[in-house]
């Protein structure tokens, strides 16, 4: 079986473009997480949904960012304008209920 | 408040020795699950060990076994006959029921084995 399939792996990109990072959950998993994370702040939640419907967003920083989930096998986090604090590495993870999350292999974003 | 504790930031154990990487944490509601992910180098979150709180015994899986003190509030991993693959960061983490998926996690213990 495939994993947690995210994309890209590394983004190199300047302060004020959109960033756009993708992800494929595992298939028949019910919940879908987007974690950051940083040497600062360790790794954090941002948002995660269940049923293609976010349920907490409360991790998510500021307007700058985004998620969605228009069906079952994809997701996207969109940051806009991204800034250089925004450097991270952002995870992917699924799961069935009450499971262990399965983790993607991360995306790199490094904003100049 | 810290939901999740990890006080060791850098273990170092020799290779085949048995290390125990400590974990505490805090919470009032009775039900919840306490995880351990493992994270190499190469920056992949590794599932390890899962313990409910209403689990009679301390999990097992492998070389991996969770000491599970509930009246403490601990959840500490012990990993047996450590091997060279095993340096990693390691992290706990928390998830309280009540519906929620959500996992807190605590900031992690950088584990070296020595040859």
């Amino acid at each position: 079986d495939a994993g947690v399939i995210q994309s890209p792996r590394h983004e190199v990109t300047e302060m004020g473009q959109e960033v756009t990072l993708r992800c494929k959950p595992i298939s028949g998993h019910d919940y879908l997480f987007w974690y950051r994370q940083t040497m600062m702040r360790g790794l954090e939640l941002l948002i995660y949904f269940n049923n293609n419907v976010p349920i907490d967003d409360s991790g998510m920083p500021e307007d700058r960012f985004s998620a969605k989930m228009p069906n079952a096998s994809f997701s996207t986090l969109k940051i806009q304008p991204s800034e250089p604090r925004d450097s991270a590495v952002y995870f992917c993870a699924s799961s069935r209920p009450y499971n262990e999350q399965f983790f993607g292999p991360g995306t790199r974003l490094t904003v100049l | 408040a810290q939901k999740i504790t990890q006080t060791q930031p850098g273990m170092f154990v020799q290779e085949k020795e048995a290390v125990t990487l400590d974990c505490t944490y805090d919470t009032s509601d009775p039900s919840y699950g306490l995880f351990w992910y493992k994270q190499p180098s190469s920056g992949e979150m590794i599932f390890l060990i899962y313990q409910g709180s209403y689990d009679q015994q301390n999990a097992t899986e492998g070389r991996y076994s969770l000491n599970f003190q509930k009246a403490r509030k601990s959840a500490n991993l012990v990993i047996s006959a450590s091997q060279l693959g095993d340096s990693a960061m390691y992290f706990c983490a928390m998830r309280e029921q009540g519906g929620s998926e959500k996992l807190v996690f605590g900031k992690g213990t950088k584990l070296t084995v020595n040859p």
